[in-house]
């Protein structure tokens, strides 16, 4: 099956600095990969996501760019503001049966 | 509209105890996912529905867990003779297919089950 590695587990930067996280699967045949964000307490929310089909997606601040003959997809914060502050996780599937996350990073922005 | 809810949403019980946990996806929802979230780790997954399509029961750790989804909507997982390892957070997803760009998983707020 399919195994998501996450790096770091956690991540400090000074607020306005750029925050990047990464993840690579195993599983070349995974062609969706989404970004979740959980914030202490509550519930994962999507943030973004990529298809296999693009190499880049953005969204204002955030990011996603993915590798998909290295197998590695990044998760990219610019211009990080203390509500950034959350867990983040990536995830890949195939067929959207299962989703396979990565174990989270832990983002810390510091005013 | 009303998002993804679960009940209860903490649960404590005694080591062998039998315990279920309710998932109520969005309306509309085809697809239901249950994870197990323990204490600082990434999301496992457990099972997954889609309409009327037999389960993906793989990701069940052990047979004293199982979980049907009656009519299409709400879903239960049960969890029998409860171990001290089964403590997690039980998170339950619901998305929408069919439809173009109907990736999106929406999450309800778990629940936390605590065996003592």
């Amino acid at each position: 099956g399919e195994n998501v590695e996450q790096h770091p587990s956690t991540l400090s930067v000074q607020e306005g600095d750029s925050a990047v996280i990464k993840c690579t699967y195993s599983d070349s045949a995974s062609n969706y990969f989404p970004w979740y964000k959980q914030e202490l307490g509550k519930r994962p929310q999507l943030i973004i996501d990529i298809r296999s089909n693009v190499g880049e997606k953005k969204d204002q601040r955030i990011a996603v760019t993915l590798n998909k003959t290295a197998k590695h997809f990044s998760l990219h914060i610019t211009e990080t503001q203390p509500e950034d502050s959350a867990v983040y996780f990536c995830a890949a599937t195939q067929n959207f049966n299962k989703f396979y996350f990565g174990s989270g990073t832990k983002l810390n922005v510091k005013p | 509209g009303a998002g993804v809810s679960q009940s209860p949403s903490n649960k404590v019980t005694e080591k062998g105890k039998d315990v279920e946990l309710r998932c109520d996806p969005i309306s509309g929802h085809t697809a239901l996912y249950w994870y197990r979230q323990s204490l600082g780790q990434g999301l496992e997954f457990l099972i997954y529905f889609q309409g009327n399509s037999a389960p993906d029961k793989s990701g069940l750790p052990s047979d004293r867990f199982s979980a049907e989804r009656t009519g299409g909507s709400v879903s239960t997982l049960t969890i029998q003779r409860t171990q001290q390892e089964d403590s997690a957070v039980y998170l339950c997803a619901s998305r929408a297919t069919g439809a173009v760009g109907s990736y999106e998983q929406y999450f309800g707020p778990g629940t936390r089950l605590t065996v003592t």
